[in-house]
């Protein structure tokens, strides 16, 4: 299947900095790919949606100036958390599907990246 | 914002026995689809099934939708303990191209 590559899987940040995840589609092309956020034992709550070229569209409640988004190409997309604080502190993945035929495919999941604020 | 529940939240079967899950959604779907996590990892996807289909089969995995109850369920015959993981169902809702996902079921397949 095809492949979404997320980096880092684990990172520790003090509080106030910021932190850049990246996400990538390795084989195939994403207009679109999507930032969810997961707690401990929950499911996954979609933050946004990244389009390429275009600005992002975000969720109901998640505050877009806390997390930018940037999808420069068709293949990474990257989400800040902007001055992080120990509430942020979560489980971050990302996903992609595939442009062509993207109505009834499946899509594709990052690594997902633990990001701990200190 | 999540599309559904599911249930149960949390399963624990014997190796060999069979696993059940049920996913129930909001909004009319062009298809439903499931995924499968591991813990503290990303989601693989495990089976999609349309809107115009009632059941689907992958190996030891069935799968039911009811579109008119707005309900699906996830069926893994002769569990092992390797099928421990948590359970997801994902809808795009009115046909968006965005994924929403449910509750999710915890199984533990003892040995």
């Amino acid at each position: 299947g095809a492949v979404v590559s997320q980096h880092p899987s684990r990172v520790i940040c003090k509080s106030g900095t910021s932190v850049k995840i990246e996400c990538r589609s390795l084989d195939f092309q994403a207009t679109t790919m999507f930032w969810y956020r997961q707690f401990p034992k929950q499911s996954l709550m979609l933050m946004a949606t990244s389009n390429e070229g275009s600005k992002a569209t975000y969720e109901q409640g998640v505050e877009k100036d806390k997390f930018l988004i940037n999808h420069a190409s068709l293949t990474l997309s990257t989400l800040t958390v902007t001055s992080a604080h120990p509430e942020d502190s979560s489980f971050y993945i990302c996903s992609a599907r595939d442009r062509k035929g993207i109505m009834n495919t499946e899509a594709f999941f990052g690594q997902g990246t633990r990001l701990t604020v200190v | 914002s999540q599309q559904g529940e599911e249930d149960p939240q949390a399963l624990s079967i014997q190796e060999g026995e069979n696993a059940t899950m049920n996913c129930s959604y909001k909004t009319s779907i062009n298809n439903l689809q499931w995924y499968r996590q591991n813990s503290g990892r990303g989601l693989v996807h495990l089976i999609l099934i349309r809107s115009n289909e009632r059941e689907k089969h992958s190996g030891r995995l069935r799968v039911t939708l009811d579109t008119s109850k707005k309900s699906s369920s996830l069926l893994i015959t002769a569990s092992r303990a390797a099928d421990t993981a948590s359970y997801f169902c994902a809808t795009p809702p009115d046909s968006s191209y965005k994924l929403i996902f449910g509750s999710g079921t915890r199984l533990l397949v003892r040995p």
